[in-house]
């Protein structure tokens, strides 16, 4: 396992509403990014978190936006929900930011909007 | 063209059969790659990391042609414990360390 975890596993929620997703990053890492995965598709990047500041960003509109803690846990934030945000979101946690470093994935939480 | 691009598949391959994804990336300069290996409703985890030419790992080769931008994942004496999806990832390295995807080779192993 990779010490990465995230809750909840599994959303349902309705167009209109707001979701909050969070995650644990394995301990010593300093860095969150977030990604979400349409079925069939390969993740998309979202945004990164390094020592609480974002500091990289997606496609992705301000609907979406997250928070990175002190002990470097995390928060993705969706207003406003789309049907097409039903996806599997998944943060990656790593150490440092900015070079090819391996990102660990946790088990990812999934979002069905009705 | 995609950032990254991957025959999505399925590989249908028997036990024991020798099977590669390709793979093409349209940034020249991408130094590094990486092939995750995603499981059915699971998240993606790291199977191989290619620096240069090429790395191995047991039944795994990964081959990185830079002139024609194209990785790829070479599986030996599939097992059926092999099915999943493989997926190329070519990181972007500056501010942030973001990773790409491509959609994903579906493989399936059957006896």
């Amino acid at each position: 396992e990779t010490g990465v975890t995230q809750s909840p596993t599994h959303l349902i929620k309705t167009r209109g509403q707001q979701v909050t997703l969070r995650c644990s990053s394995q301990s010593g890492h300093n860095t969150v990014s977030w990604y979400q995965q349409a079925l069939g598709q390969g993740p998309q990047f979202i945004f990164q978190y390094y020592r609480e500041e974002e500091n990289g960003r997606g496609n992705f509109p301000p609907r979406f936006s997250g928070l990175q803690f002190p002990n470097y846990s995390s928060e993705l934030n969706v207003n406003a929900l789309e049907l097409d945000d039903s996806a599997l979101y998944l943060c990656a946690s790593s150490v440092g930011s900015g070079e090819a470093e391996t990102q660990y994935f946790g088990p990812g939480t999934r979002l069905l909007v009705l | 063209r995609k950032e990254v691009e991957q025959d999505p598949g399925p590989f249908n391959v028997p036990e024991g059969a020798t099977v590669a994804f390709n793979c093409t990336y349209s940034n020249s300069a991408s130094q590094s790659f990486f092939w995750y290996r995603q499981d059915c409703r699971k998240e993606p985890k790291l199977l191989m990391s290619v620096y240069s030419s090429g790395n191995e790992d047991g039944r795994f080769t990964a081959q990185l042609n830079r002139a024609s931008q194209y990785i790829s994942l070479l599986i030996r004496d599939s097992k059926l414990s092999d099915s999943a999806t493989y997926l190329c990832v070519v990181p972007t390295t500056g501010t942030a360390s973001k990773l790409t995807f491509g959609t994903g080779t579906r493989l399936q192993v059957t006896l």
